[in-house]
């Protein structure tokens, strides 16, 4: 089955406790894209990747860093998580980025 | 930059019809998304436009005017399934999303 799967679906943490949240597709994707969903804001994009150890930043990159090192791979990690990074977070896939966007379950973060 | 905008929300009653209006100031433009997001899962696709006019997929539809900036989203027969968040998005190398609209439809 075609999917992209993220984890944790579920996490509670600390101010400063390093974590990273898991992301991965089975459709042989190129693109790849991390995006945080706040009530009232809508979905906005935090990093993206047209490819292997190609990577760039979104709208809100700020505390955040990612890595493909494989296709199918696009962690996102958090350093030294703050509460404002709260959120509900969302990896998606795409073919070349242009087409249809595939996402994950989503992840809610809560940094305490 | 962009800056994409559609209403918050949305009441309409099961089997009627919603028509739900997006209008974009975008740096560019390759193409309009629509998604579907129901409360607590992830966005799904329901739509794509990159000319002018109307696409139809069986209950919605959705238009483009590329030269007003404005799209909208047609959901007829109107099910309780429906209720649900829809999500506007421009494509120019890369997808930006509106807020989102919440339409609730009502027995």
């Amino acid at each position: 089955e075609a999917q992209v799967t993220q984890n944790p679906r579920y996490l509670i943490t600390v101010t400063g406790k390093k974590l990273t949240v898991t992301c991965s597709q089975n459709m042989n994707h190129e693109y790849m894209s991390w995006y945080r969903q706040d009530p009232g804001l809508g979905l906005r994009q935090i990093y993206y990747s047209m490819n292997v150890e190609v990577t760039d930043k979104g709208d809100v990159p700020e505390g955040y860093k990612v890595s493909r090192k494989e296709k199918r791979n696009f962690p996102l990690i958090l350093e030294s998580p703050s509460p404002n990074q709260t959120s509900l977070y969302f990896c998606a896939s795409s073919f070349r980025g242009a087409g249809e966007l595939f996402f994950g379950e989503g992840s809610r973060l809560t940094v305490l | 930059g962009q800056n994409i905008d559609q209403p918050t929300e949305m009441t309409a009653t099961e089997g009627a019809i919603v028509q739900i209006n997006c209008t974009y100031q975008t740096s560019g433009f390759n193409g309009l998304f629509w998604y579907q997001q129901h409360a607590g899962e992830a966005p799904t696709f329901l739509s794509y436009n990159v000319l002018d006019g109307l696409e139809e997929k069986g209950r919605f539809s959705s238009f483009l005017s590329r030269s007003k900036g404005y799209s909208y989203l047609l959901l007829k027969e109107l099910q309780m399934k429906d209720s649900a968040s829809y999500l506007c998005a421009v494509y120019y190398y890369k997808l930006s999303f509106g807020a989102g609209t919440t339409v609730t439809v009502r027995a």
